[in-house]
């Protein structure tokens, strides 16, 4: 079936550190691919999204690029903050459906 | 706009009991799902609703029921509760598909004791 593979976490930086997030997909279609955050005690929040290969999502400094080759998209960040500290779910859907979630990678950024 | 709204934010309940948890979507919004996230993990697909029918459902167990009413509020329910319930539970509000974009409730943090 569809599934989300995520890095395994906890990820701890310091900040203004560079981060990356990796996430790979399989599919048995053309999925949608998306970032959603957690911050503790919350539910979901849309981070960025893409809808097809070779485009690129951004928000709030992070980027994430569709690469239907590799079956990727990876989150990235140039300069994290303490309060990018969270949950980050890779997912995707495929037709509109419902979402595929991978497990999440908590990250953890220091002053 | 008050959001996805979910009640009760916390619930405990007693192994072999019963319990219904209460989602409002985003105005606007036709299409409810349902995701369990056990701690730790990310979320699972229960079910979701549209026009008042399931449209879809996850692998989840006859336990698991639900009903989305004409206002397009909806309500889980879980029946005989085993302790491997214990999670958050999630709500997801759209208009049609997910795909265009899903609004998240805070959820309801079910403990089963």
């Amino acid at each position: 079936g569809d599934s989300v593979t995520q890095m395994e976490g906890p990820v701890t930086l310091s900040e203004e550190a560079f981060l990356t997030i990796n996430c790979t997909y399989t599919a048995t279609g053309y999925p949608s691919l998306f970032w959603y955050v957690q911050y503790p005690g919350e539910g979901l929040q849309l981070l960025l999204k893409a809808t097809k290969a070779d485009d690129k999502g951004s928000n709030k400094g992070f980027e994430a690029t569709y690469r239907k080759e590799t079956t990727s998209f990876h989150l990235e960040k140039g300069s994290v903050q303490v309060s990018d500290s969270a949950v980050y779910f890779c997912a995707l859907t495929l037709y509109g459906q419902n979402f595929v979630f991978g497990p999440g990678t908590r990250l953890s950024v220091l002053p | 706009d008050a959001g996805v709204t979910q009640s009760p934010t916390h619930l405990i309940k007693t192994r072999g009991q019963q319990v219904t948890l209460r989602c409002s979507p985003k105005s606007g919004h036709d299409t409810v799902s349902w995701y369990q996230q056990a701690l730790g993990q990310g979320p699972q697909f229960i079910f979701q609703y549209y026009e008042e029918e399931e449209r879809q459902r996850g692998n989840f167990p006859d336990r698991f029921s639900g009903h989305q009413f004409p206002n397009y509020s909806s309500e889980l329910n879980v029946n005989a509760l085993l302790l491997g319930d214990s999670a958050l539970y999630l709500c997801a509000s759209s208009l049609g598909d997910v795909g265009t974009e899903a609004f998240f409730g805070q959820g309801t943090r079910l403990t089963v004791v």
